[in-house]
């Protein structure tokens, strides 16, 4: 079965630094791979997504990410921080004949002035 | 830009009690999805409905859990007999067309306080 995992569970930057949130799948085909935010009493927020083609995706709000097969990797990044981006950062993947996303546990982005 | 939305925000209820959490899909989306995440806990797969039947379900999903499309445009998840371990945020989600070629669109989720 697939699974993620995001081996930070805690990130502070400051702010105007880069930010790298570190997420890594385990399956077997090219998996669907997702990025969701979530600030404080609200809903996943979808940041961006790899479905094929381009290895670097661009995202909402300045981020992006680079899907590594070869590492089984797709790390965010972002290259400025800014105090509205402190929110929890789910990574996730989806099998192509599955149905559901698997999430990672979550890394929590605090951003310091 | 279209939303799901979920009613309501918060609910507590007793242990033993049904509960009912509401979900209003995007409109011209296909597929749904209840997903739940208990407090400090990774977000898990409860439910997938297409075409007014379950697609999958989790082992979570056991029958205390039932979904229904009542109509055009709602999509429920019903607790029948709530334990103190259904506490948790419970999402709902959407999208167009078949997995893999559109992302899930989530609600802003229901926090279930089951006492």
């Amino acid at each position: 079965a697939q699974s993620v995992t995001q081996p930070d569970i805690h990130i502070t930057v400051s702010e105007g630094a880069s930010l790298e949130l570190r997420c890594n799948y385990s399956y077997g085909a090219t998996p669907y791979l997702f990025w969701y935010v979530q600030s404080p009493g609200q809903g996943l927020q979808l940041l961006l997504k790899y479905f094929s083609g381009d290895t670097l995706v661009q995202g909402i709000k300045g981020f992006e990410a680079e899907f590594k097969r070869s590492q089984s990797s797709f790390n965010l990044r972002k290259p400025s921080v800014h105090w509205s981006d402190a929110a929890e950062y789910f990574c996730a993947v989806e099998s192509v004949d599955g149905n559901k996303l698997v999430f990672g546990a979550g890394t929590i982005l605090r951003v310091k002035s | 830009e279209p939303e799901v939305t979920q009613t309501p925000s918060h609910q507590v209820t007793q242990m033993g009690q049904e509960v009912i959490l509401r979900c209003v899909p995007i409109s011209n989306h296909l597929y749904f999805y209840w997903y739940r995440q208990i407090l400090g806990q990774k977000v898990e797969f409860l439910v997938s409905f297409y075409n007014n039947e379950i697609s999958e379900k989790s082992e979570i999903f056991d029958d205390q859990f039932s979904v229904e499309r009542p109509d055009g445009s709602n999509f429920t998840l019903k607790i029948r007999s709530t334990k103190l371990e259904d506490s948790a945020m419970y999402f709902c989600a959407s999208r167009t067309w078949a997995p893999g070629y559109s992302p899930l669109h989530f609600g802003n989720g229901t926090r279930l306080t089951v006492t």
